[in-house]
C-alpha cells in the first residue's frame, strides 16, 4: 500500500476485556514501531519490531500488552483485560531498517476508549 | 538516558509573521533530531530531521531548524506562518545503542501551534 495503515481506527471496549489492533506497515520496510498517545501528550513508545523479532520491548507499560509480528508484515498489539487508563491512540510506524536516524512513517492510529 | 522538551506548550501567531517553536533535548551520546507535525484526524509526518550533517536543517513547507550543541536546542522556525501551518508539533530525539542497535524515538510533549488570520 501507499502508506502504513491501522486498524480499526476507532475501538470502544468496557473495561477488562481484551482488544487487538493491527498495524500494516509500508511494504518491504524492515522496522516497526508502537507507541501511545495519551490525551494532551506526546508519543510514549512500546515496542519495537526488526524483522518478526522484538529487540526492544522497553516500553510495554504492563504484561498486559503483548505484540507480535508476521515476518516483515502485519504486527497486532493485544492489550488484556484493558482498563481505563488504556484509552489512547495507538500509533504504528514503519521504517525501511531499523537505526535511529532512519525516517518513520506512522499510520493514522488506533483511538481506543475503554469504558 | 535522552530526553526532549517543549518549551511551549501552545504558540499563537497571526499569519504572515514569524514562528519559533523550541525544543531543548538531553542526551548522552551525539543525538539525531527530527520534528514531526500532526495535522488534526492525520498521521504524523516528518518535516525535517538533523543528523550530523549541517546544523542548518532545511524541511518542506518552508520549515528549518538549527542545531546548537553549546545550547542543547533544535528550534524549529518558519519565516512566515500561513493558516495551514496550525496544527501539533512534535520534536523528537534518537540516539542509536552502542551495539548499533536501533532505537526508539523519544518524543516531546507537543506544541499546538494556531494561526491567526
Amino acid at each position: 500500500g501507499a502508506g502504513v495503515s491501522q486498524s480499526p481506527s476507532n475501538k470502544v471496549t468496557e473495561k477488562g476485556k481484551d482488544v487487538e489492533l493491527r498495524c500494516d506497515p509500508i511494504s518491504g520496510h524492515t522496522a516497526l514501531y508502537w507507541y501511545r498517545q495519551r490525551l494532551g501528550q506526546g508519543l510514549e513508545f512500546l515496542i519495537y519490531f526488526q524483522g518478526n523479532s522484538a529487540p526492544d520491548k522497553s516500553g510495554l507499560p504492563s504484561d498486559r500488552f503483548s505484540a507480535e509480528r508476521t515476518g516483515e508484515s502485519v504486527s497486532t498489539l493485544t492489550i488484556q483485560r484493558t482498563q481505563q487508563e488504556d484509552s489512547a491512540v495507538y500509533l504504528c510506524a514503519s521504517s525501511l531498517v531499523g537505526g535511529g536516524n532512519n525516517e518513520q512513517f506512522f499510520g493514522p492510529g488506533t483511538r481506543l476508549t475503554v469504558l | 538516558a535522552q530526553s526532549v522538551t517543549q518549551l511551549d506548550s501552545h504558540v499563537s501567531v497571526s499569519e504572515g509573521t514569524p514562528v519559533l517553536l523550541r525544543c531543548n533535548y538531553s542526551s548522552s551520546y551525539s543525538p539525531s533530531l527530527f520534528w514531526y507535525v500532526q495535522h488534526p484526524n492525520k498521521g504524523l509526518q516528518l518535516l525535517l530531521k538533523y543528523t550530523s550533517a549541517a546544523t542548518l536543517v532545511k524541511g518542506i513547507n518552508g520549515f528549518e531548524a538549527e542545531f546548537k550543541k553549546s545550547e542543547t536546542s533544535f528550534h524549529l522556525t518558519k519565516p512566515s506562518a500561513h493558516m495551514s501551518d496550525a496544527a501539533e508539533y512534535f520534536c523528537v530525539v534518537s540516539v542509536s545503542g552502542s551495539s548499533g542497535s536501533a532505537r526508539q524515538l523519544t518524543f516531546g510533549s507537543g506544541t499546538q501551534l494556531t494561526v491567526l488570520p
